[in-house]
Parts: C-alpha cells; structure tokens; sequence
C-alpha cells in the first residue's frame, strides 16, 4: 500500500526565512506532485517532478525530487507572507489515482 | 478554456437524506476522479471514472456511487447520509494513459457538504 508522510505537519515561519518541507513515500512510484490549498479554497497544481533528480521552481518555492530515497523537498525561499497555506505532497502509479499526505499548514508571520 | 467546474458549492442535508454531487471536467479531459477531504485532511481517494465505466475504487462504502456521461462529465451520489459524510468533496480532471508524463490532475473548487 502506498502511503505518504509530510513533516513537519504544522509550520510558523518569520518572513524573510527559508525552510524546507519534507514528502516520504512507502513505494516506487512514477510522478510526485506538490498542490497548494488555501482556506475554503481547492488545490491548486505547484509542480510535477518525474525523474529523479527532477527540480523545479517557480517563485519563491522549489521542488526536488530522489527517487531512490524515495524523498521530496519543497523548499521555501524568503517567505513572504502571501506564501501562507497548506501544502500537500502526492504520489501516484501509472493511472492509479494520487495519494495525498496529510498537508503541512505553513503560516509566515511577520 | 474553462477549467473544472463543480456544483453546488455548498449544501447542507440531514442524516438519512441523498445527495448528488456534479463535476464537468477540463476541456480535452476524459478521465474524473472524486475525492473526499474531511477538514484538516488531504483529500482521500473515492472512484475514479473514465469511459463511462468505474475504473477504480477507494474504500469508500456502497453507499457511495457514480456515474460518467458521454461528454465526460460525472456526478457523485451518497445515500443514507451519515454525520461523517461531511466533508470537502473535490472532483479533479485528468487525461487517461498519461502515466510517466507531466500531466497534472486538475481540481475543481469543490461541493462543502454538511450533515447535520
């Protein structure tokens, strides 16, 4: 069975920081991805990571991706504090349908 | 090119009652799949439709049930509400046989369900 972890689960940050997020997962699987969701509000697609090795970035967040340690990071530059949101990791196989950590609630605080 | 859409977004129904859930999914999607979020959960995986047929199932009871239609649109049916039913209920979008690329799956707003 499949299964996902997310740490830290809860997570204050000052602006101006930087910090990491962590996403474990059980099995080999073939796309990690990493969702934002705002209060009340759907998930919204950050990044697709494939290969290992894969990085992305878009903004103030980065994902990396090692697919042996069967580990990914999101990695958060400088927080600001419109950053503040709960951050889901998720890992599918082939067409099977995605498994979801539990989120990490960032909140940036001035 | 409108994204996923969902309907209602809210609705509150009583224990026992029957609720029926709609989602069109992107344009150029044909797969949909539904999920449920409870508050303060990542969302847990319900069924997924693709060809009018259910291809896959969560563990969800029978109570749960679905239904694709040509134009690839879908609807959720829950019976026999329970208290625990409430819950985010997120329908997302996706391409079928697009395993090993960077297709994402892509999440409508969601129907807020409450049973009181």
């Amino acid at each position: 069975e499949l299964k996902v972890e997310q740490n830290p689960l809860f997570l204050s940050m000052q602006e101006g920081k930087n910090y990491t997020i962590y996403c474990n997962y059980s099995t080999t699987s073939d796309r990690l991805y990493w969702y934002r969701q705002d209060p009340g509000k759907s998930l919204e697609s950050l990044f697709v990571l494939l290969s290992n090795g894969a990085v992305k970035q878009e903004g103030r967040l980065m994902a990396s991706l090692d697919t042996k340690a069967r580990l990914s990071t999101l990695h958060i530059t400088a927080a600001v504090h419109d950053l503040s949101a709960t951050y889901f990791c998720a890992v599918d196989i082939g067409n099977t349908p995605l498994v979801f950590g539990k989120g990490t609630r960032l909140s940036v605080i001035a | 090119d409108a994204g996923v859409t969902q309907s209602p977004t809210h609705l509150i129904k009583t224990r026992g009652q029957q609720v029926t859930l709609r989602c069109s999914p992107k344009s150029g999607h044909d797969t949909v799949s539904w999920y449920q979020q409870a508050l303060g959960q990542g969302p847990q995986f319900i069924f997924q439709y693709y060809e009018e047929e259910e291809r896959q199932r969560g563990n969800f009871p029978d109570r749960f049930s679905g239904h694709q239609f040509p134009n690839y649109s879908s609807e959720l049916n829950v019976n026999a509400l329970l208290l625990g039913d409430s819950a985010l209920y997120l329908c997302a979008s996706s391409l079928w046989g697009t395993a090993n690329t960077e297709e994402t799956q892509y999440f409508g707003p969601g129907t807020r369900l409450l049973v009181l």
